[in-house]
């Protein structure tokens, strides 16, 4: 089966760097996806990545690496909009229909 | 920009009653979707299509069950609701090939059974 692990919950200052990681166990990978849910919102697409290395989009960064099953997202020049909740996302030959969300990571932003 | 939109996106109803939860999309994508979620926690995969007349049981048993008559239209109905389907329903979609990596989410129906 799939399985992902990515912390609960993550704080950080306005204006700072913060990285979210995410471990994957899964038979069969494609590629990883992040997505941001804000509060009662939908979650959003941010990024994917199916080779190793950084993909960068603005402010948000994601980075693979297969050999290890990791990955991560970094914010950079946190702002308090992206207080929010961010899913990691296994795209895998396994599972109903091969795509597997992780638990989730809060990220609070303090001023 | 995502068009992909849910009705009703609040609903408080009673136990038993039946419920239709409709989900429509104007991009003209393939493979639909629906997710439960619960608040705070992970997104589970309910059902799922790959185009008109194709469905699918995801990874989480679900009573509820969907059709695909139309490709833009993929509603969820439950025949008889319990308070333990007391969740938020996100329809999503996405294109299939290359660019279904990337999958669209509607803006959630909030379920709520007493």
């Amino acid at each position: 089966g799939q399985s992902l692990e990515q912390p609960s919950e993550v704080t950080a200052v306005e204006g700072a760097i913060v990285q979210i990681n995410c471990t994957y166990q899964t038979s069969g990978f494609y590629g990883l996806s992040w997505y941001q849910q804000h509060d009662g919102g939908a979650p959003t697409f941010l990024s994917y990545n199916a080779l190793d290395g950084l993909e960068e989009t603005g402010r948000f960064s994601s980075f693979l690496s297969r050999s290890d099953s990791y990955g991560y997202l970094l914010l950079q020049e946190l702002q308090m909009k992206d207080s929010a909740s961010y899913f990691c996302a296994v795209h895998s030959g396994g599972g109903a229909d091969g795509l597997t969300f992780g638990k989730g990571t809060h990220l609070i932003i303090q001023p | 920009e995502a068009d992909i939109y849910q009705t009703p996106r609040y609903l408080v109803i009673g136990t038993g009653k039946k419920i239709t939860l409709e989900c429509s999309q104007t991009m003209g994508h393939d493979k639909m979707y629906w997710y439960q979620q619960d608040p705070g926690m992970e997104l589970h995969l309910i059902h799922y299509s790959y185009g008109v007349n194709s469905t699918e049981k995801g990874d989480l048993s679900s009573e509820s069950t969907v059709s695909r008559i139309r490709t833009e239209h993929f509603p969820l109905t439950l025949e008889s609701a319990r308070p333990s389907h007391t969740s938020q329903y996100l329809c999503a979609s996405s294109e299939l090939g290359g660019k279904g990596n990337t999958i669209y989410f509607g803006e959630g129906s909030w379920l709520t059974v007493v």
